[in-house]
């Protein structure tokens, strides 16, 4: 069935570095490719999204590729910052009413 | 705020008991998601309504769960005869057609 994996499940940077999560999904149907941030308690919320017609967006600090044939897309943060620490979920879906998401990476910016 | 709202935040309930979740989507949202989030995982997808017809209804809930959305504006999801298992974050969302989802900040459930 439908699968979203992502790598790693934790990371630790020191502030200033860059920081990239990974994520492979399994349906060749799924076109929109969604990141979300969530704190501790607090709701997921989106950060960045990119389509299957595109293959890199970014947005300040934050950027997502997009490797179609190999079904992978990345998230890339620049100049971290403490308050970037936070699980990064990635998603995908083929634009319908259902996203796949991933297991989450829980990122922690050392000050 | 007029983001997607839930409520309540909290539920503490004991093993048996029937709770019910209310949620609120963004306005002119006619689309409205229900997740489960358990600690350590990301978002599981547990049924749809477009406006106020629930379109499906995954196989990861059980028929002590049912969700409402009848006039096509908020909806509610209630669990009936709750289990220790069923304890989770409770999250909804809600979309225009099928663009970006935004999430409530959810409504957790402890069952003791």
């Amino acid at each position: 069935g439908e699968n979203v994996e992502q790598h790693p499940s934790t990371l630790s940077v020191q502030e200033g570095d860059s920081a990239v999560i990974k994520c492979t999904y399994s349906d060749s149907a799924s076109n929109y490719f969604p990141w979300y941030k969530q704190e501790l308690g607090k709701r997921p919320q989106l950060i960045i999204d990119i389509r299957s017609n595109v293959g890199e967006k970014k947005d300040q600090r934050i950027a997502v590729t997009l490797n179609k044939t190999a079904k992978h897309f990345s998230l890339h943060i620049t100049e971290t910052q403490p308050e970037d620490s936070a699980v990064y979920f990635c998603a995908a879906t083929s634009g319908t009413y259902k996203y796949i998401f991933g297991t989450g990476t829980r990122l922690k910016v050392l000050a | 705020d007029t983001g997607v709202s839930q409520n309540p935040r909290h539920k503490i309930t004991k093993r048996g008991q029937n709770v019910t979740f209310r949620c609120d989507p963004i306005s002119e949202h006619n689309r409205l998601y229900w997740y489960r989030q358990t600690l350590g995982q990301g978002p599981e997808f547990l049924t749809y309504f477009q406006n106020e017809a629930q379109l499906e209804k995954s196989r990861l809930l059980s028929d002590r769960f049912s969700a409402e959305r009848p006039k096509g504006s908020f909806s509610t999801l209630e669990i009936q005869r709750t289990e220790q298992g069923d304890s989770a974050m409770y999250l909804c969302a809600s979309s225009f057609n099928g663009n970006t989802i935004y999430f409530g900040e959810g409504s957790w459930l402890t069952v003791v």
